[in-house]
């Protein structure tokens, strides 16, 4: 079945890059999605990645694909506190658009 | 702002109840999402609406049906709650929803559930 898995917390200093990991189960997925979730918030699309590429940058966001190991992972660069929120991998999985990992939190301390 | 609008934010309401929530997504999306947030679950995708049509279906209970209006809104009804419907529950638009290509997902605020 679908499993997208993640570690649910990870702390940072200010100034410092994050790097937030995932893996995931379908390895037709054409796209895999990174979403964040702020307090008392929505998600909000972050960035996306196309399965034939390995990697994306997006200003201080960068995404690695490993499409052997099926790892994903986000790296956020200079990490400031309002980077602070939930972040969610996702993948579509079937007839399912997408299927979330349960988030990573991610603190940053001042 | 994403654009996708939920009512109502918070709703209380008791075991065995009915309840409504409303979606109006975002202008020119034909598609609409409904999902679960819980603390034991995680984001659970409920089901999908395409220009009125049921497209896709997830982990929905019976107790739980959905429709997309003419006008595109859509609702999310809940019957027979129990303690354990109580969640967030997002609605989400894309401008398709096809699958295999790429359908940004805008999400709503969520709307609120505690069942006492």
């Amino acid at each position: 079945g679908e499993d997208v898995e993640q570690s649910l917390f990870l702390s940072v200093r200010e100034g410092d890059s994050s790097v937030i990991n995932c893996t995931y189960t379908d390895s037709s997925s054409t796209y895999l999605y990174w979403y964040k979730q702020e307090p008392g918030a929505g998600l909000q699309l972050l960035t996306y990645i196309f399965s034939n590429m390995d990697m994306k940058q997006d200003q201080r966001l960068t995404v690695l694909l490993n499409k052997k190991d099926k790892h994903l992972s986000l790296r956020i660069a200079d990490t400031q506190t309002g980077d602070s929120a939930i972040y969610f991998c996702a993948e579509p999985w079937g007839n399912t658009p997408l299927v979330f990992g349960k988030g990573t939190r991610l603190s940053v301390i001042a | 702002d994403s654009g996708v609008t939920q009512t109502p934010k918070h709703l209380i309401t008791a075991t065995g109840q009915r309840v409504t929530l409303r979606c109006s997504p975002r202008s020119g999306d034909l598609s609409v999402y409904w999902y679960q947030q819980s603390l034991d679950q995680g984001l659970q995708f409920l089901i999908q609406y395409y220009n009125g049509e049921e497209r896709a279906k997830g982990n929905i209970l019976e107790r739980f049906s959905a429709q997309q209006f003419p006008d595109l809104h859509s609702e999310l009804n809940l019957s027979s709650l129990e303690l354990g419907d109580s969640a967030l529950y997002f609605c989400a638009s894309s401008v398709t929803g096809s699958p295999g290509i790429h359908n940004e997902q805008f999400f709503g605020p969520g709307t609120r559930l505690t069942v006492l």
